[in-house]
């Protein structure tokens, strides 16, 4: 099976721009979770999607949304960008949680948005 | 709200030793703990899972502990080899919570010299 994949990998924007990235999860995975990764914070929870529905989010503002298709694909969104939005964004996708089953997230090699 | 602290940033030891990663948690016990590995320019990779009721857990050279009495879990890597250098992150999952929000710790980068 094909891992996690995150389109682009490198990204550069400018302050102000809005920005789209990209993830496709390991294949009959339905959820899918978005982490910011930096130095200071560490990785941090943004959302989590499952049958194309919001079923967490953290504390980022509303700058920062996100949505899931009906092929379990999913986008992260983020307007009006700030120097501090730079990081890694790594996206992570779990197999159906059955009983006893795996609660394993298996992540993305993320991509890294630098904001100037 | 719940914290997650690992205690050292980096942790550098010889190879053939045990490595000890610590991971405390404040508040309330989690569902599970979980241990990931992450390489430089790479997502993390998933190692263990200890649940709330399991004290122990092993894969291989890899042992995880869990106190809910302590609000700790240890990790340990024994045998430890160069390639086992990287950066090891604690992550739990809240009861009530779904499977896709973990919380994690900054992580401890180890190295092992040869």
């Amino acid at each position: 099976k094909a891992g996690v994949t995150q389109t682009p990998r490198y990204l550069i924007k400018t302050r102000g721009q809005q920005v789209t990235l990209s993830c496709s999860p390991i294949s009959g995975h339905r959820s899918v979770s978005w982490y910011q990764q930096t130095p200071g914070q560490g990785l941090q929870f943004l959302f989590e999607y499952f049958s194309e529905t919001q079923r967490n989010k953290g504390n980022f503002p509303g700058r920062f949304s996100g949505r899931q298709f009906s092929n379990s694909r999913s986008e992260m969104n983020v307007s009006t960008l700030e120097l501090g939005d730079s990081a890694l964004y790594l996206c992570a996708s779990s197999p159906p949680n059955l009983a006893g089953g795996s609660d394993t997230q298996y992540f993305g090699p993320g991509t890294r948005l630098t904001v100037l | 709200s719940q914290k997650i602290e690992q205690n050292s940033e980096a942790l550098n030891i010889q190879e053939g030793k045990t490595a000890t990663l610590t991971c405390n948690y404040t508040n309330y016990s989690p569902a599970y703990l979980q241990w990931y590995r992450q390489d430089p320019g790479r997502g993390p990779v998933f190692l263990l899972l200890i649940r709330e009721n399991e004290k122990e857990k092993r894969k291989e050279r890899l042992k995880v502990t869990f106190d809910t009495t302590l609000k700790q879990s240890l990790f340990h890597i024994t045998a430890s080899q160069p390639a086992d250098s990287a950066t090891y992150l604690c992550a739990l999952a809240l009861w009530g919570g779904s499977q896709g929000n973990l919380i994690f710790g900054k992580g401890t980068k180890l190295s092992v010299k040869p």
